[in-house]
């Protein structure tokens, strides 16, 4: 299965900057996904990125708060705009597998807190 | 859309025990169920999955069971050890891979020496 490499680890931002975190994966693979996780909950799907198309972001995700880009095929970036304290969350990055059998596989997530 | 209802939400056993975590899924057409293990400070790791083609799949302790008529998966931990204490979550999707997961809420299973 893919390894993704995730960065920051953990970051502490000040309300109203901006923070971009980065996915590196290494293989080619069509989708890439981010998701949210607030403290002590589950997994909730923030957009889904393919290679040369816009995001697809989920209900209640928008793109100025959470623009996402997909250059190639190994790496993607989300940048979380404007933050305020209930942005503080964990963010993951995922990859499905293009040969459809493998699963999908989770980054080590980036930890942010907003001050 | 999907939603996947996991039971229950902690989970405490002694060491050498069983634990049994249980999941119910709302879309028929999902036919991928993937089980995630998060530690502390950590990503989730896919520990074992099953396709809708077959009914139970084992891996050494782990195993899951999957009822599609009834749609509802269970994970099924034997003799358990203190390194499993984690938080377990269950997914569906419709293609592994291409399409999107939809998570259950998590069960925390603490495992006692």
């Amino acid at each position: 299965s893919a390894v993704i490499s995730q960065k920051p680890s953990r970051d502490i931002c000040q309300r109203g900057t901006s923070l971009t975190i980065q996915c590196q994966v290494d293989s080619q693979v069509t989708m890439m996904f981010w998701y949210r996780q607030q403290p002590g909950q589950s997994l909730t799907l923030i957009a889904t990125a393919n290679q040369g198309s816009e995001a697809t972001y989920e209900s209640g995700f928008v793109i100025d708060k959470f623009p996402i880009s997909r250059p190639n095929l190994t790496f993607s970036t989300l940048t979380v705009s404007n933050m305020s304290p209930e942005d503080s969350s964990i963010y993951l990055c995922s990859v499905g597998s293009d040969r459809g059998s493998d699963g999908y596989t989770f980054g080590s997530g980036t930890r942010l807190t907003v001050v | 859309g999907e939603n996947v209802e996991q039971h229950p939400s902690t989970l405490s056993v002694q060491e050498g025990d069983s634990a049994v975590i249980k999941c119910t899924y709302s879309d028929s057409a999902s036919n991928y169920f993937p089980w995630y293990k998060q530690e502390l400070g950590k990503g989730p790791q896919l520990i074992i999955d099953i396709r809708s083609n077959v009914g139970e799949k084992k891996d050494q302790r782990i195993a899951v069971t999957l009822n599609k008529t009834a749609k509802h998966f269970s994970l099924h931990i034997t003799e358990t050890q203190p390194e499993d204490s984690a938080v377990y979550f269950c997914a569906a999707s419709i293609t592994s891979g291409y399409s999107t997961l939809t998570f259950g809420k998590g069960t925390m299973l603490l495992v006692s020496p």
